[in-house]
């Protein structure tokens, strides 16, 4: 169980252009999903956290305007990157919060997807 | 300011041998306590979960959480050339933060055989 999946795992786009990427849990429902980018040798970064039914909540310095997310439903987020520039070129990484029971802790665990590779030229 | 802090590395040990990383945390109200593996190029996977002071076993990894010290490791015992990746230690305060984890910058590790 707790199987995360993205789509597409690897985009090549030209500058200016739009780019949407998929989050699906597998099995199991997730009313809250979080986005991640990390550069190359860096750490994770959060950009954002998305909650099923309502507005994305984004971390500072994130612009919402160009990372636009949406929850539609309990087992998927998009985020879309508009008007891509050379600069938002990283590895795009989704994350799932799993219900208590899942893993049998009684506690939330987050689970994450493969990943995104966006290169924009 | 949530903050994680985990040694620095990198982290080399020879096959066989044990590696231990380390992790410590700043918001004493912190819950919950995760190690993650990433391969490069790789996204993070979970791998242990600790939530309660004490030791944690699940095959060759033993996770110890101190909240007192406010202290998390991970173990890893008879490493294998496999195990070489970057680690990250992850904590959740819980309530508010809606399940949002604060990472460590992570440790590398290399196992060579």
């Amino acid at each position: 169980g707790a199987v995360v999946s993205q789509h597409p795992s690897r985009v090549i786009c030209k500058s200016g252009t739009s780019v949407k990427i998929e989050c699906r849990s597998l099995d199991f429902q997730a009313t809250t999903m979080f986005w991640y980018r990390q550069f190359p040798k860096q750490s994770l970064m959060l950009m954002a956290t998305s909650n099923e039914g309502s507005k994305a909540t984004y971390e500072q310095g994130v612009e919402k305007d160009k990372f636009l997310i949406n929850h539609a439903s309990l087992t998927l987020s998009t985020l879309t990157v508009t008007s891509a520039h050379p600069e938002d070129s990283s590895f795009y990484i989704c994350s799932a919060r799993s219900p208590p029971g899942l893993a049998g802790t009684g506690y939330n665990e987050q689970f994450f997807g493969p990943g995104t590779r966006l290169t924009v030229l | 300011q949530k903050e994680v802090e985990q040694n620095s590395g990198p982290l080399s040990v020879p096959e066989g041998a044990i590696a231990s990383l380390n992790c410590t945390y700043s918001d004493r109200v912190s819950q919950s306590f995760f190690w993650y593996r990433q391969y490069s190029g790789k996204s993070p996977e979970l791998i242990m979960s600790i939530y309660s002071n004490g030791d944690k076993e699940d095959g060759r990894f033993t996770a110890q959480l101190n909240k007192a010290s406010q202290y998390v490791s991970l173990l890893i015992r008879d490493s294998q050339p496999s195990d070489s990746a970057t680690y990250l230690c992850a904590v959740n305060q819980g309530g508010s933060t809606l399940g949002r984890l604060y990472f460590g910058r992570g440790t590398q590790l290399t196992v060579w055989p």
